[in-house]
C-alpha cells in the first residue's frame, strides 16, 4: 500500500508568518489531493496536483507537486488564524480511494 | 446549496450494542465513501459506493461493520457488537465523479464507546 508521511506533524507560528507542510510518498505519485479539516466541519477539498512540477494556489495557499521526489509541498504566505486547522495530503491513483496522510496540525497564533 | 450532511453528529454508546451511522450525500453525487478517523491517526478508507456498481468494502475493518446505499442516495453504516476500538470520527464523502474526483465531506459522526 501507499504510505503517506506529512512534516510536521504539527505546527505554530504568529499571525502573518509563512510556513510549509511537506507529504512525502513511499510509492510514485500520480497525483495528490490536499484537504483541510476543522473539528465539526469535515474535509475541506484545498486543491488537486495531477502532474510533476505542477504548482496551483488557492488564495494565500500554493502547492507543488515533485513527482520524481515523491513529494509535494504546501505553502502558506501570511498565514491568518482562518488558516488554522489539519491539513491533510492523499495520493491520487488508480482506485478512487483515497489514502490520507496522518495530517498537519496549524495554529495560528494572533 | 446543501452539503452532505450526517447524523448523528455524537453518539455514545456501551460496548456490544449496534449502532447506525446516517449520511446524505449532495444530490446528484453518484459516489459514496465511508471513513472512520481515529484520535491521531489519518483517515481510514472503509467502503465506496459507485452509482449501481457493487461497493468496494475492501476498507471494512471487520463484519461487524457494514454499509447500504438505498436509491443511490441515502447510506447507512452499521456497526454490530461495537468494541471500545470502534470509538472514532466517521466521515462520510460524496462526489459526483468530476475530473478532479473532489470528494465533498460531511461533519463527521463521533462515535464513543463506553
Amino acid at each position: 500500500s501507499q504510505e503517506l508521511e506529512q512534516s510536521p506533524q504539527s505546527l505554530i507560528v504568529q499571525e502573518g508568518k509563512n510556513l510549509t507542510i511537506n507529504c512525502t510518498s513511499s510509492k510514485t505519485l500520480y497525483g495528490l489531493y490536499w484537504y483541510k479539516q476543522k473539528y465539526g466541519e469535515g474535509l475541506i477539498f484545498l486543491m488537486m496536483l495531477q502532474k510533476g512540477g505542477e504548482e496551483k494556489s488557492h488564495e494565500k495557499i500554493t502547492a507543488k507537486l515533485d513527482e520524481k521526489k515523491q513529494q509535494s509541498s504546501l505553502h502558506i504566505t501570511a498565514s491568518q488564524p482562518s488558516h488554522a486547522g489539519i491539513y491533510l495530503c492523499g495520493p491520487r491513483g488508480g482506485s478512487e480511494k483515497l489514502v490520507f496522510g496522518k495530517g498537519t496540525k496549524l495554529t495560528v497564533n494572533p | 446549496g446543501a452539503g452532505v450532511s450526517q447524523s448523528p453528529s455524537n453518539k455514545v454508546t456501551e460496548k456490544g450494542k449496534d449502532v447506525e451511522l446516517r449520511c446524505d450525500p449532495i444530490s446528484g453525487h453518484t459516489a459514496l465513501y465511508w471513513y472512520r478517523q481515529s484520535l491521531g491517526q489519518g483517515l481510514e478508507f472503509l467502503i465506496y459506493f459507485q452509482g449501481n456498481s457493487a461497493p468496494d468494502k475492501s476498507g471494512l475493518p471487520s463484519d461487524r461493520f457494514s454499509a447500504e446505499r438505498t436509491g443511490g442516495s441515502v447510506s447507512t453504516l452499521t456497526i454490530q457488537r461495537t468494541q471500545q476500538e470502534d470509538s472514532a470520527v466517521y466521515l462520510c464523502a460524496s462526489s459526483p465523479r468530476t475530473t478532479t474526483n473532489e470528494q465533498f465531506f460531511g461533519p463527521g459522526t463521533r462515535l464513543t464507546v463506553l
